[in-house]
């Protein structure tokens, strides 16, 4: 158990819908980091969160956003969905946000737009 | 833009034969490298890590891998696999100025009994 704890496990919707995927970090980690992982574009970072203000942006499409909480956990918000964002999403935290944090991952979210 | 390959998609190994996975990444300033692996249904876990100091580094599970500066290579090695060791890995780069890590393509290791 990596401490870091994401819900839902399984979302199934259809396309043009919104959904809310969360991410409560391990104990004591300030920073939080959303990853992608689909078949065709393997992990792909997404947006990283450190107390509360957005640090680093990665490939994420504008229908995408993302937000952390005063208490730290975060979540990532889909719009207008379509077929190619089916992916399982992976959120992961650190203690800091230099460089050499390694980083813990969820179990992630897997996402499936029908 | 940092970039990591992992040249090898797919490999297949019987029990006890040695295990090399290579990584290669595409940035020329200080670097940390990872080797996560991801388990069947399961959140990536990190195998091992390199900041500084000795290139060989040794990981959790018997694995090891070897930062070669000239090579830009960071291989994934594990003298003996078992079964258990059926998994994906990835190799991961985090740069100086960057905050997020750079994965690669990933492996997919599958050991046959």
């Amino acid at each position: 158990d990596s401490g870091v704890t994401q819900t839902p496990k399984h979302l199934i919707t259809a396309t043009g819908q919104r959904v809310t995927l969360r991410c409560s970090p391990r104990s004591g980690d300030l920073s939080v980091y959303w990853y992608q992982q689909s078949l065709d574009q393997g992990l792909q970072f997404l947006i990283q969160y450190y107390n509360g203000e957005e640090r680093a942006k990665g490939n994420i499409l504008e229908r995408f956003s993302a937000q952390q909480f005063p208490d730290l956990h975060s979540e990532l918000n889909l719009s207008s969905l379509e077929l190619g964002d089916s992916a399982l999403y992976f959120c992961a935290s650190s203690v800091g946000d230099t460089y050499n944090s390694p980083l813990h991952f969820g179990n992630g979210t897997r996402l499936t737009v029908t | 833009a940092q970039s990591v390959s992992q040249h090898n998609h797919h490999v297949i190994l019987s029990e006890a034969a040695s295990l090399e996975l290579g990584c290669n990444y595409s940035y020329g300033g200080t670097v940390n490298l990872f080797w996560y692996v991801q388990y069947p249904g399961q959140h990536l876990q990190l195998l091992l890590k390199y900041f500084s100091g000795d290139p060989l580094v040794k990981g959790i599970k018997g694995f090891e891998a070897e930062f070669i500066k000239s090579k830009f290579s960071f291989n994934l090695r594990k003298p003996s696999v078992q079964w258990s060791d059926t998994a994906e890995y990835f190799c991961a780069v985090k740069s100086t100025g960057r905050r997020a890590l750079t994965f690669g393509s990933g492996t997919r290791l599958q050991v046959q009994p």
